[in-house]
């Protein structure tokens, strides 16, 4: 059974950078039919893909256009884990942070098994 | 982007009785590739993550009750709870995968009357 388990500042100053880590157990951050995505959800703006990183041969990322300027995905193969950076946080990013799954490579773009989420409030 | 709209926003049924949400998207999820509609239904009852119950539009996750059904095609979806249970109380979202960035409903909040 895949588990994801997030870990992160439930707190960050304005302008700072949020990071936010999932680590996966029972598959691996390698795995060529996979893909890893973060999403977040907040009353203003619903459930919101963020962006994507996946192995196929090397890593691709793929992020939403309203992040794509302050977003990275970072990927620690040693420790089976990825995460999320977003940087110069406004309040408009306040949000419960998820990390999931997707098994991209067989088209299956929905999110079989999510992170417990991550409530990241920007306040200074 | 494909903008996906669920309606009603929320409901109030009785236990034991019928549930139905619908979802239609701004443009067709039906692939041609492989035939099969790219949309999804979750639900997430409060204070936890979002749960995969339906993918490729009608193919219920394993472990799902058979009392969630899932239909429709090209634009427009609709999910079914043939009779409502008290642990189904949770809100209902529908996302599409048909093109990047994925999206997802406005959401449809479910109570018991």
């Amino acid at each position: 059974q895949v588990q994801l388990q997030q870990s992160g500042p439930g707190l960050v100053k304005p302008s700072q950078t949020l990071s936010v880590t999932c680590a996966i157990s029972g598959d691996s951050v390698t795995n060529n039919i996979a893909a890893w995505n973060w999403i977040r959800q907040s009353p203003s703006r619903g459930l919101e893909w963020l962006g994507r990183t996946y192995y196929r041969s090397k890593w691709g990322y793929d992020y939403a256009g309203s992040v794509s300027s302050r977003m990275t995905i970072n990927v620690d193969t040693a420790n089976n884990q990825f995460s999320l950076q977003l940087n110069s946080m406004t309040p408009e990013d306040m949000a419960v942070y998820y990390c999931a799954r997707t098994l991209s490579q067989r088209g299956a773009n929905y999110f079989d098994f999510w992170g417990q989420g991550t409530l990241v409030t920007v306040s200074s | 982007d494909v903008v996906m709209t669920q309606s009603p926003e929320s409901l109030t049924v009785s236990l034991g009785e019928g549930v139905t949400i619908n979802c239609k998207s701004s443009q067709s999820v039906l692939s041609s590739s492989n035939n099969k509609n790219n949309l999804a239904w979750y639900q997430q009852k409060p204070g936890q993550s979002p749960k995969l119950l339906i993918s490729w539009a009608s193919i219920r996750e394993s472990g799902v009750p058979d009392r969630f059904s899932g239909s429709g095609s090209g634009t427009d979806f609709t999910l079914t709870i043939s009779s409502l249970q008290a642990e189904d109380v949770a809100v209902y979202y529908c996302q599409q995968y048909s093109r990047i960035p994925w999206t997802f409903g406005q959401g449809t909040k479910l109570e018991i009357k």
